[in-house]
């Protein structure tokens, strides 16, 4: 299948500084691109949907000031928590549609980043 | 999108057969039926979707009822890299995919 990749896998910080994730579509260009968050022993839970050259669409309850997105290429989406506090801690994951697939279209995802505020 | 319903968990020997079963009685005629499983602390990974018709590749099986209210994922030869969580999503063209539970599957020595 199509490769997603995400980086960096794994981020530590401390409480108050701002981090970014980066979502790369290796072989096709996704006009869009999804953000998720999975806490421990749930499910994955859709943040946002970017889209290329477009304000992100945030879901209820998600904080736009506090995550911000910029999907400024068809191949790159990133992802910035700010002010990271602890409970922002959880594993960060995300998609883009591939555009190939007719008239139904497949997400593939990234491997996820682990963020950790201490 | 309509609602899905899987059992929590199941487990099978390995090299036998998974049949993961996927109940979606509200789906719509332009619903799509998707499979994707997460294996610990990894993103998800697509397997296969159908829409009315069987689907197979190299990963899986699907068989959708003549309804279209239930579907099952068949992994024919189970591995215990098949251990993971199977999600069973139904949506529409386009449509960003909501995630349940899933269903826990272990695959036993």
């Amino acid at each position: 299948g199509a490769v997603v990749s995400q980086h960096p896998s794994r981020v530590i910080c401390k409480s108050g500084t701002s981090v970014k994730i980066e979502c790369r579509s290796l072989d096709f260009q996704a006009t869009t691109m999804f953000w998720y968050r999975q806490f421990p022993k749930q499910s994955l839970m859709l943040m946002a949907t970017s889209n290329e050259g477009s304000k992100a669409t945030y879901e209820q309850g998600v904080e736009k000031d506090k995550f911000l997105i910029n999907h400024a290429s068809l191949t790159l989406s990133t992802l910035t928590v700010t002010s990271a506090h602890p409970e922002d801690s959880s594993f960060y994951i995300c998609s883009a549609r591939d555009p190939s697939g007719g008239a139904s279209l497949i997400q593939y995802f990234g491997a996820g980043t682990r963020l950790s505020v201490l | 999108d309509a609602k899905t319903t899987q059992p929590p968990s199941m487990d099978c020997a390995e090299g036998r057969a998974a049949n993961l079963p996927c109940n979606h009685s509200t789906i719509s005629g332009n619903e799509y039926v998707y499979w994707y499983r997460q294996i610990h602390s990894q993103g998800p990974q697509y397997i296969i979707h159908g829409l009315k018709n069987n689907e197979t590749n190299e990963m899986a099986s699907l068989i959708i009822t003549e309804d279209r209210k239930s579907s099952t994922l068949i992994l024919p030869h189970a591995t215990l890299r098949d251990t993971a969580v199977y999600y069973c999503i139904v949506t529409g063209a386009n449509s960003k995919l909501t995630f349940g539970k899933g269903i826990t599957l272990s695959v036993r020595p």
